[in-house]
């Protein structure tokens, strides 16, 4: 069974740095062609993607967001961490961490996701 | 990016309906597309992944089909358990982006 987990502060001032961890089971991250990626959304909005970490420590980022983000992983505890700069009240939203998993037709969609995690900006 | 149209931003219909949104991509993705269900206060769960492939558990009243750059999910027959928001995801490009989503009432 694969399950995924956001922690991280729920709360944080602007201008701040945030840091989010998911802790996963039930896959490794290690395997060959599995990823973990981040997704948030704003309160009644839409997913917006921010983040992908492969199996081989490539990354990828939102072109939009990429300048503040950075994704790390650490396979021997199962997690992947997910930091954002300088934080807005418009980066409030849920955030997401989901399983990419192997795909020889194609891989890029999320198969299995976390509960996701709150982030209120605010001073 | 790759942009996603979504149409319609919100739709009502009946149980018993045939229901069916549609998703554009800005430019060729051949069939890298995947369709998420989304409940409030819920995380989006996957429904359909290379456009037209259902996922294991999913009620074979939800399919999913492509016709150039053009993508459509279509439920068979709205049952009460499928109000929700359903989301349209493109993963040809590294840069993922999802659709601005259609509510399902």
């Amino acid at each position: 069974q694969i399950t995924l987990k956001e922690s991280g502060p729920p709360v944080v001032k602007p201008t701040q740095t945030l840091t989010l961890t998911c802790t996963f089971s039930g896959f490794s991250l290690s395997a060959y062609g599995v990823g973990v990626g981040w997704i948030r959304q704003p309160p009644g909005e839409a997913l917006e993607w921010l983040a992908d970490i492969d199996w081989d420590g490539d990354k990828y980022y939102s072109p939009d967001l990429k300048s503040r983000l950075t994704i790390t992983k650490d396979t021997s505890k199962n997690q992947v961490v997910l930091t954002m700069t300088n934080m807005d009240p418009l980066d409030t939203g849920t955030y997401f961490c989901a399983q990419r998993p192997h795909d020889s037709r194609g891989s890029g969609y999320f198969q299995h996701w976390g509960q996701g995690a709150l982030v209120i900006v605010s001073s | 990016d790759i942009q996603m149209t979504q149409s319609p931003s919100t739709l009502s219909a009946s149980v018993g309906d045939r229901v069916t949104i549609t998703c554009r991509a800005g430019q060729k993705i051949s069939n890298w597309l995947a369709w998420y269900q989304q409940k409030p206060g819920k995380a989006p769960k996957l429904l359909i992944s290379q456009a037209s492939s259902l996922e294991n558990g999913v009620p074979s009243r939800f399919s999913g089909s492509a016709s150039g750059t053009e993508f459509t999910l279509t439920i068979s027959s709205l049952q009460p358990d499928d109000v929700a928001t359903y989301y349209c995801q493109q993963f040809k490009s590294f840069s993922k982006t999802f659709g601005r989503g259609t509510k399902v009432e």
